[in-house]
């Protein structure tokens, strides 16, 4: 069965450094998603992403992050310079159009961001 | 702003129980509800999809309804088994963003 697949499953960076995580969406999907989860709290929506731009935005997703899909398969989420805030689980998703409107939206298994 | 709330924050029952997750939601001008579990650490597993226009789904022991007008959704468990134990998250939205609830935390005892 088609899967989201996010790399790398655990990353550790200092604080001010740049991250790029990386999302492989399911391949017939046309919307993608980043969310995030700080350890304990609720699942929070950043973005979502169709037609090669951002559709919608959360106050979360900041100037210090960006989106990008480089290449028919990828999907990437930066954060310019991390803070010890943005420690966190970060999904990716993607979801097909249906003829109802947006199907099921497919999360990947995260990665888990720890920022020192 | 929707803000989705789910309760009871935990539940524990013994196998074969039948039980009942809630949630509940502020917007009704909700444009869809999904249903995840999520087990320690781990991603999120969609359960089910309930669309705008549609009242309710089921897969295999799940079924999961949707009352816009009261705001609610309920996700039923038929004969619980000790492999359903994890959190289970209710999450809607008005359009593509998903809002989640806090979820539900359910453990089947042996």
């Amino acid at each position: 069965e088609p899967e989201v697949t996010q790399t790398p499953s655990h990353q550790v960076t200092q604080m001010g450094q740049e991250v790029i995580l990386r999302c492989v969406p399911i391949s017939n999907h046309l919307y993608f998603y980043w969310y995030r989860q700080i350890l304990g709290q609720k699942v929070e929506f950043l973005v979502s992403f169709y037609n090669n731009e951002i559709s919608e935005k959360s106050e979360i997703f900041d100037d210090q992050f960006s989106v990008e899909r480089p290449d028919g398969s990828n999907f990437t989420l930066k954060i310019r310079s991390t803070k010890l805030e943005d420690s966190a689980m970060y999904f990716c998703a993607s979801s097909e159009l249906l003829a109802g409107g947006l199907g099921t939206q497919y999360f990947g298994p995260g990665t888990r961001l720890l920022v020192l | 702003k929707q803000e989705v709330t789910q309760i009871p924050a935990a539940l524990s029952v013994p196998e074969g129980e039948n039980l009942v997750l809630n949630c509940s939601f502020t917007d009704s001008a909700i444009y869809n509800l999904q249903w995840f579990r999520q087990d320690p650490g781990k991603g999120l597993t969609s359960l089910l999809l309930i669309q705008s226009s549609q009242r309710e789904q089921t897969s295999g022991r799940l079924n999961a309804s949707l009352d816009k007008s009261s705001g609610r959704s309920t996700l039923y468990i038929a004969a619980s088994q000790p492999g359903d134990s994890a959190t289970y998250l209710c999450a809607g939205g008005g359009s593509e963003k998903l809002v989640f609830g806090k979820g539900t935390k359910l453990t089947v005892n042996p």
